[in-house]
């Protein structure tokens, strides 16, 4: 069994300021994978960046990075530079080697503010 | 425009009616998946198919009942529900029902569903 949580239910950013948004997660897998995704209020879920159980390095795509510390099973999303449009709900969520099942966490809702 | 498109965008219903929900995915990818948002839980994983055999069901209740003629159309019919299935139901698609590499979803907008 997986597990996500994500102990922010909202936060505020001020514009061009840097965030992170909290993920710590349970697996008993040896390999899997961790997973970001933003809900607009129009209900899409977006994929931004993916950290593989192995991957040495921290993922980055553009403004966002992933800030993966396996010891302490924390996989912690970085928005750089935050954007008006970045005001979203933020879902971690994890699935184990194999499987096509994705748990996700309950969410954090960012509010960048002008 | 995104790859996988669902219908309706908004839904209200009694809880004696009986509709569907309609999800279409233009990606050429093979697994197709319902899951259920409701307000302050996470989302929840109800079915999944792979090359239109239903793979999972994630304990749903009957008046729940998926149906995927083909790899690209998926159906969610709903009859007989309760107040509390008023939720965003979300259809997504990937190329295999295993996620492999980024393993990610491609999501569409969702389906609001209000049962009165």
């Amino acid at each position: 069994a997986q597990k996500i949580t994500q102990t922010q239910p909202g936060m505020f950013v001020q514009e061009k300021e840097a965030v992170t948004l909290d993920c710590t997660y349970d697996t008993s897998d040896q390999s899997y994978g961790l997973f970001w995704y933003k809900q607009p209020s129009s209900g899409e879920m977006i994929f931004l960046i993916y950290q593989g159980s192995y991957d040495e390095q921290n993922a980055t795509e553009g403004r966002y990075s992933l800030n993966f510390q396996k010891a302490r099973k924390s996989a912690n999303l970085v928005i750089s530079a935050s954007q008006l449009g970045d005001s979203a709900m933020y879902f971690c969520a994890i699935h184990g080697a194999g499987s096509y099942q994705l748990t996700f966490g309950k969410g954090t809702k960012l509010s960048v503010i002008p | 425009e995104t790859g996988v498109t669902q219908t309706p965008r908004h839904l209200v219903m009694g809880m004696t009616n009986k509709k569907s929900l309609k999800c279409e995915q233009h990606l050429g990818h093979n697994a197709m998946y319902w899951y259920k948002q409701s307000a302050k839980k996470p989302l929840e994983l109800m079915f999944v198919y792979n090359f239109k055999e239903q793979t999972e069901n994630n304990s749903v209740p009957s008046r729940f009942s998926p149906e995927c003629p083909n790899s690209s159309h998926l159906f969610l019919h709903l009859h007989t529900l309760q107040p509390e299935d008023s939720a965003l139901y979300l259809c997504a698609s990937t190329p295999t029902p295993r996620l492999e590499n980024t393993g990610e979803l491609f999501f569409g907008e969702g389906s609001r569903l209000t049962v009165l």
